[in-house]
């Protein structure tokens, strides 16, 4: 079973400023990746699919690379409604889909 | 729109049985898989299983098969989990969402499990 782990678990970043958060696969799941912004007592919202392809009505602000095994989500400006919790998960190959443990955004 | 709306909260004693769905809308229902996906308190996401409605075909994940059932009613565009015995670590928001990558999801259903 694949593994999917995110790094950091906590990134503390100032508004304004760019986060760089991490997403590695213990083996390839070619370009089968998405991520997720997850805010309490909300939904968890799609923000990238196909690694690098935002879905509908995301700011561009939000960028994904990578493929293979080491995948980046980019926010490129932090705005305060950006502070969260992010997801990867893969869906190459399934079942299973993997979830990776996420990273929570946190205000600096 | 595209929605899922997913059943109330629930709150259950060790043992008892519960079923909760999810019912899709402004879409083809039958053409989309439906996944579920648990958040335990204070923890992250984790896929259970998925159902693809237009010929019941179910995939779940090794940590819950056997432990729940996924089902899907085309008939009212709906889908299901189904516990047949609650544990207290069943204690978790249960969220559908729409296909592989989840580009609709469900508000969430709180489960409670307590004696």
């Amino acid at each position: 079973e694949i593994v999917m782990t995110q790094s950091p678990d906590t990134l503390s970043v100032s508004p304004g400023e760019r986060a760089t958060l991490s997403c590695r696969a213990s083996q390839s799941v070619r370009s089968n990746l998405a991520w997720y912004q997850h805010k309490p007592g909300q939904a968890p919202r799609l923000l990238i699919y196909g690694a690098s392809t935002r879905a509908t009505g995301i700011p561009a602000r939000f960028s994904g690379s990578g493929s293979g095994t080491e995948f980046t989500l980019t926010i490129s400006s932090l705005q305060s409604e950006d502070f969260a919790v992010y997801y990867c998960q893969h869906y190459n190959n399934w079942p299973p889909l993997i979830f990776g443990g996420g990273t929570k955004v946190e205000i600096k | 729109e595209v929605q899922l709306v997913q059943s109330g909260a629930e709150v259950k004693k060790p043992g008892e049985s519960l079923n909760i769905s999810c019912k899709g809308s402004g879409y083809n229902f039958l053409t989309s898989w439906i996944a579920w996906v648990r958040q335990m308190p204070g923890k992250g996401l984790e896929w259970m299983g998925s159902i693809y409605p237009a010929d019941s075909d179910t995939r779940y994940s090794p940590s819950f098969q056997g432990q729940v059932t996924i089902s899907a009613d085309k008939s009212i565009s709906t889908a299901y989990l189904q516990w047949s015995s609650l544990k207290a670590s069943d204690t978790a928001m249960y969220y559908c969402a729409r296909g592989v990558y989840m580009d609709v999801w469900g508000k969430g259903t709180t489960v409670t499990v307590s004696s």
